[in-house]
C-alpha cells in the first residue's frame, strides 16, 4: 500500500524568502512517481512538478524544485522567491507500479501555505 | 480546451435523494478518477477507472458507484445520500504512463442535508 505524510499542516514565509514543504512517502515499488500540486483558494488543482523515482536529478520547474532524497523516502518541495499568489494548499502524490497502484495517485492531507508582504 | 468537465458546480441534496455527477474529458486519456476533498483530509480516491470497461475501488468507495460510460465519461452516483457525504467532488483523468500527471475538474461543491 502506498502512503504519503505532509507532516506541515500550515506554513508560514516573508515574501522573496524560500520555503520547503515536507512530504515523505512509503511504497514497496522500485519504481514510483511523486507529483506535487497546488490548490489556491478558488479550488483548481494545479500540477507543479513530477519527480519519477529513477531519475538521477532533482526535478526543477521555474521557481519550484523538488529535494528527493530516495533513501530516506522524502521528496519535499522547494518554493524559491516566494510570491503573494504562492499563498495555496499544496498536496504531495505518488503513484506506484504494481498491481492497482500502478493507475492510482494517492495523495497527501496538504500544507497550507501563507506569504506574508 | 475544455480539458476535464464536471457537472453540476454545486448541489444540495436531503438525506436519501439519489444524484449522478458527470465528468468528462476531451484530452483522450486512458484513466480517470473520482476523488473526495474534506478539511483536513486531503484527496481521497473513491473510484478509478485505469481504462475504458475498467473500474476499481479506491480508499473510500463505500455509498457510491462509478460508470464508465465511454472513454471520455466517468460518472458518480450517489445511490441514497447522507451527510457524510458532504464534501467536494474532483474528477481527474491521466493518461496512463508514469510521468504524466492527472488533470482536474474544477470541483463540485455537495452539500447533504
Amino acid at each position: 500500500a502506498q502512503k504519503i505524510t505532509q507532516t506541515q499542516p500550515g506554513m508560514f514565509v516573508q515574501e522573496k524568502e524560500a520555503v520547503t514543504l515536507d512530504c515523505t512517502y512509503d511504497t514497496s515499488d522500485q519504481s514510483y512517481g511523486l507529483f506535487w500540486y497546488k490548490q489556491p483558494s478558488s479550488g483548481e488543482m494545479i500540477f507543479l512538478i513530477y519527480q519519477g523515482s529513477y531519475d538521477e536529478q532533482n526535478a526543477t520547474e521555474g521557481r519550484y524544485s523538488l529535494n528527493f532524497q530516495k533513501a530516506r523516502k522524502s521528496a519535499n518541495l522547494v518554493i524559491s522567491a516566494s510570491q503573494l499568489g504562492d499563498s495555496a494548499m499544496y498536496f504531495c502524490a505518488m503513484r506506484g507500479s504494481s498491481g492497482g497502484s500502478n493507475y492510482k495517485l494517492t495523495f497527501g492531507k496538504g500544507t497550507l501555505l501563507t506569504v506574508n508582504p | 480546451n475544455a480539458g476535464v468537465t464536471q457537472t453540476p458546480k454545486f448541489q444540495v441534496l436531503k438525506t436519501g435523494q439519489s444524484m449522478t455527477l458527470q465528468c468528462a474529458q476531451d484530452m483522450n486519456h486512458n484513466s480517470m478518477y473520482w476523488y473526495r476533498q474534506d478539511p483536513g483530509m486531503g484527496l481521497r480516491l473513491i473510484y478509478y477507472s485505469a481504462s475504458e470497461g475498467t473500474t476499481d475501488k479506491g480508499e473510500v468507495p463505500n455509498g457510491y458507484n462509478v460508470s464508465r460510460l465511454n472513454k471520455r465519461e466517468f460518472s458518480l452516483r450517489l445511490e441514497s445520500a447522507a451527510p457524510s457525504q458532504t464534501s467536494v467532488y474532483f474528477c481527474a483523468s491521466r493518461q496512463g504512463s508514469m510521468n504524466t500527471e492527472a488533470f482536474f475538474g474544477q470541483g463540485t461543491r455537495l452539500t447533504v442535508v
